[in-house]
């Protein structure tokens, strides 16, 4: 099942700016993580953050996650071209797994 | 319109033996892809179907599994000869097509657990 909320639902940008995509979710969750899609490819995850934790980095990504707000954000620093992709934010509930609408990047060279 | 369905919801295997999970995607979807979750980590991508066709099986192990999406029926991702690491979640989602699609709609998933 589909549920949590991300926006922007599209972001452009040039490359080397930031991009910061948000999710909001609406129970309480074991974890949060994130996700990548490229065009016609199946889901690569990127990230895990627990929900006792309150940000988390990896490479240029960085996550953070505000449980009091129900609300998690991307930061991918430095963007490229290559970053060009749908994002989705998924969340474990019990070991129920439920996925945002995603957030689609478009990095201009 | 019935979402994905994934059978059975929960497995349980002894070591050695096989193990069938069935998906059958959204009506109007011919696109299918397999994910494993172990506890406590994300989604990992194992194979992505087309009707009779496999289009990337990159995440797919060289040994004892396989999958399958027939022209009529679900897909079945077929485990030979399970083992304990074999234990995980496995979902399937399925979409109308490639290009921008921005969901997948995900099954509930399959819990396997190999005694």
């Amino acid at each position: 099942s589909q549920q949590g909320e991300e926006d922007p639902q599209a972001l452009s940008i040039q490359e080397g700016e930031n991009a910061t995509m948000n999710c909001s979710y609406k129970t309480s969750i074991n974890n949060l993580q994130w996700y990548r899609q490229n065009s016609g490819r199946g889901l690569v995850h990127l990230i895990l953050i627990r929900s006792n934790e309150r940000e988390k980095h990896s490479g240029r990504l960085r996550v953070t996650l505000d449980t009091s707000k129900k609300s998690s954000s991307l930061l991918i620093t430095a963007s490229r071209a290559a970053d060009t992709a749908s994002y989705f934010c998924a969340t474990d509930v019990s070991n129920d797994m439920r996925f945002g609408a995603g957030t689609r990047l478009t990095v201009k060279p | 319109n019935a979402g994905v369905m994934q059978n059975p919801r929960h497995l349980v295997r002894r070591r050695g033996q096989e193990a069938r999970l069935r998906c059958s995607p959204m009506k109007g979807h011919s696109h299918v892809y397999w994910y494993r979750q172990l506890p406590e980590e994300g989604l990992k991508f194992m194979v992505y179907l087309q009707k009779e066709n496999i289009i990337d099986e990159s995440g797919m192990p060289k040994e004892r599994f396989s999958a399958e999406f027939p022209k009529e029926g679900p897909s079945i991702l077929r485990i030979q000869q399970v083992v304990r690491g074999d234990s995980a979640a496995y979902f399937c989602a399925s979409s109308p097509s490639t290009g921008w699609t921005n969901e997948q709609f995900f099954g509930p998933g399959t819990r396997l657990t190999v005694l």
